[in-house]
């Protein structure tokens, strides 16, 4: 099984409408992540949370809403969607903390299409 | 403000060495790591320099100067299975990624 998990894998919307990323993971890590990427843009950050009462903004925190339902669960909302939010939308963890190396690990990604 | 700079593309034949560089400019700094990512996949681990120098892993290496804010990946008897896109991530209070190098390999 997966350690990072996402869902949906794919998802069509309509503009205005309100939807839900979900990301599970497995790792026991505290730190989790969501990233989007476009083509020729990389990842960039949306938001963070270093443990369940810790949430972050990132840098395009516009737009977008997270929770924090558990350790292992990190939910993305999009309040009422746009289609210039069509992207890759990437979860990730990692486990460790300031000062010291960081690994990520993503999970297999939301493709994302609002109409 | 915080950036990192990556050749948009670099193109290479198979069997041979080939470098993509990594130039950084962020508040603070504790590392620099890259990533791979093949079409359709997700990003994964390659390295990580938190100190100035190389580090080695198989066929692939990567180097730090942090007097310089400047990093490279290298990556030897390239194979056809590289072809994939590489990014620069600088660990700060938060992971900053590059825009990505798409790296093409010739046969």
């Amino acid at each position: 099984d997966a350690d990072v998990t996402q869902t949906p894998r794919n998802r069509i919307t309509k503009t205005g409408k309100r939807i839900m990323l979900e990301c599970s993971q497995t790792k026991g890590h505290d730190r989790m992540y969501w990233y989007r990427q476009d083509p020729g843009l990389g990842l960039r950050l949306i938001y963070y949370s270093f443990d369940v009462k810790d949430i972050n903004k990132g840098e395009i925190s516009d737009g977008y809403s997270v929770s924090r339902q558990a350790q292992a669960k990190f939910s993305l909302s999009l309040e009422s969607a746009i289609p210039n939010q069509t992207a890759l939308y990437f979860c990730a963890t990692s486990d460790a903390g300031q000062g010291a190396g960081e690994t990520q690990y993503f999970g297999p990604g939301t493709r994302l299409l609002v109409l | 403000g915080q950036s990192l700079e990556q050749p948009s593309e670099v193109t290479a034949v198979e069997g041979a060495i080939v470098q993509i560089n990594c130039t950084y400019q962020t508040s603070g700094f504790y590392g620099l790591s890259w990533y791979q990512q093949h079409d359709g996949g997700a990003p994964t681990f390659l390295s990580y320099n938190a100190l100035d120098g190389l580090e080695e892993t198989g066929r692939f290496s990567s180097f730090l100067s942090r007097s310089d804010s400047y990093g490279y990946l290298l990556l030897q008897e390239l194979q056809m299975k590289d072809s994939a896109s590489y990014f620069c991530a600088v660990r700060d209070d938060k992971i900053i990624f590059g825009k990505g190098t798409r790296l093409h390999i010739l046969p």
